[in-house]
Formats: C-alpha cells, structure tokens, sequence
C-alpha cells in the first residue's frame, strides 16, 4: 500500500494553521498513525488510529480521516512543531508503509 | 524508563554480511511486537522488518525480503536483524522500534539508531 503525502514541504508562520494530507492507495480503514520527526532525532509518535492524539502531545494536533484520505492539523503553529512530519499505515502488516514526509519550515 | 541500544553497525563492502542487536529494558519484552525502521540520511523512513511478540509472524520490506532475517530472544529482552547481501542502498540509520501491542499497530518508542555504511 503506497502512501502518498503532500506536500512535501511547507513554509509557515508560527501561529499559522498548517495541514498535512496523506493519501493511501488502497482502502486502509483508520490504520494510520503520524510521527513527528525533528533534526538529529529518532521519531515520535503523536496520532494514532487516524484521530488518536498520543500522551503528552498538545492539543493543538489533531488527525482525521478514514479509509484513503487523512489530515494533520496543527491549529495553531509553534515553534518547537517545526519538523518532518510522517503518515504511515499498519492495515497491510505485511508490509507496512510510510509518507514520503512534509518538511514543516519556518517562514 | 523504556530504553531500545542498538549496536553493531558500521562499514561493510557490498555483498558482505553484518548483523544488527538490539537490547531492550524498561518494559515487558515479549509481550510486544518489534521492528527494524531504516532512514537514509536526509531521507524518509522505511519500515525493514517486523516481529510478532511470540515469533511467529516476521514480516519483510520486499527490498529485503530474502536478504535480511529478524529475530528475537524474549528470555534476553533482544532483536536481531541478520543482513546478508548488502548492497549500497542498504545504506541508512537502522532504529530498533517497540510496538505498542503484541502484534503491528505502531511504532510507539524508537531507539536512537546505528548507522550501517555499505561502500568499497
């Protein structure tokens, strides 16, 4: 299962609403989790299940979506949330997949 | 505290062989799946290999499949991948990776990765 995520990067502002989508090429129910990824660091993850916000993550994050297209929002862009950001389902566990990654910059 | 130490990488020529350990602590070891993630430098994550908690699923990136073996001794909270046939796009950071349940569901704790260079 192919993930598709766009786009690839993104100039924003802090305080800005920035929202990354990530599309599968087959129907992966809500098996879709996102990781935040910042320079020099393992990744993290911070959405699970499509819409599952993970502990500790700030509410500004939210996930959504279902079968083929989901959506990262974060609502109001910090500076600490500038970093690559990655899709990846677990519906095939045969093979799972991850996004390419949005690049998440400072404007 | 969970804690994931990868070890055992480094420069191999192409076609040779290395084998990756991870050691696990900070948590119950056999009641979670575990995986390999590879990340080239300045590059996406690829997911390698995966685990179930009891060994009986093991799982491949078809880019490896046939190359590459992964284990795990629950009695030793450790994974192993076995890398065979190496070849310069085998070039990366390898992450031992914690699921977050016995079988996939997610990559819930990362360790912090050992690079495997593979180069004439």
């Amino acid at each position: 299962i192919r993930m598709t995520q766009s786009p690839s990067s993104l100039s924003a502002s802090v305080g800005d609403r920035v929202t990354i989508t990530c599309r599968a090429s087959h129907n992966v129910k809500s098996y879709v989790n996102w990781y935040q990824q910042k320079p020099g660091r393992a990744p993290k993850v911070i959405i699970s299940a499509a819409s599952t916000l993970q502990s500790g993550v700030p509410s500004r994050f939210s996930g959504s979506g279902s079968e083929t297209d989901f959506t990262l929002t974060i609502s109001s862009l910090q500076p600490e949330d500038f970093a690559t950001y990655y899709c990846q389902q677990s519906y095939s566990t045969v093979a799972l997949t991850f996004g390419g990654g949005t690049k998440v910059e400072i404007k | 505290e969970v804690q994931l130490v990868e070890s055992g990488g480094g420069l191999v020529q192409p076609g040779g062989s290395l084998r990756l350990s991870c050691a696990a602590s900070g948590f119950i070891f056999d009641d979670y799946a575990m995986h390999w993630v590879r990340q080239v430098p300045g590059k996406g994550l690829e997911w390698v290999s995966g685990i179930t908690w009891n060994s009986e699923n093991k799982d491949y990136a078809d880019s490896v499949r046939g190359r590459f073996t992964i284990s795990r001794d629950n009695a030793r909270s450790s994974l192993d991948l076995q890398m065979n046939g190496l070849t310069t796009e085998d070039t990366a950071f390898y992450y031992c990776v914690k699921d977050s349940r016995s079988w996939y569901v997610q990559f819930d704790f990362w360790g912090q990765g050992v690079m495997v260079t593979v180069s004439s």
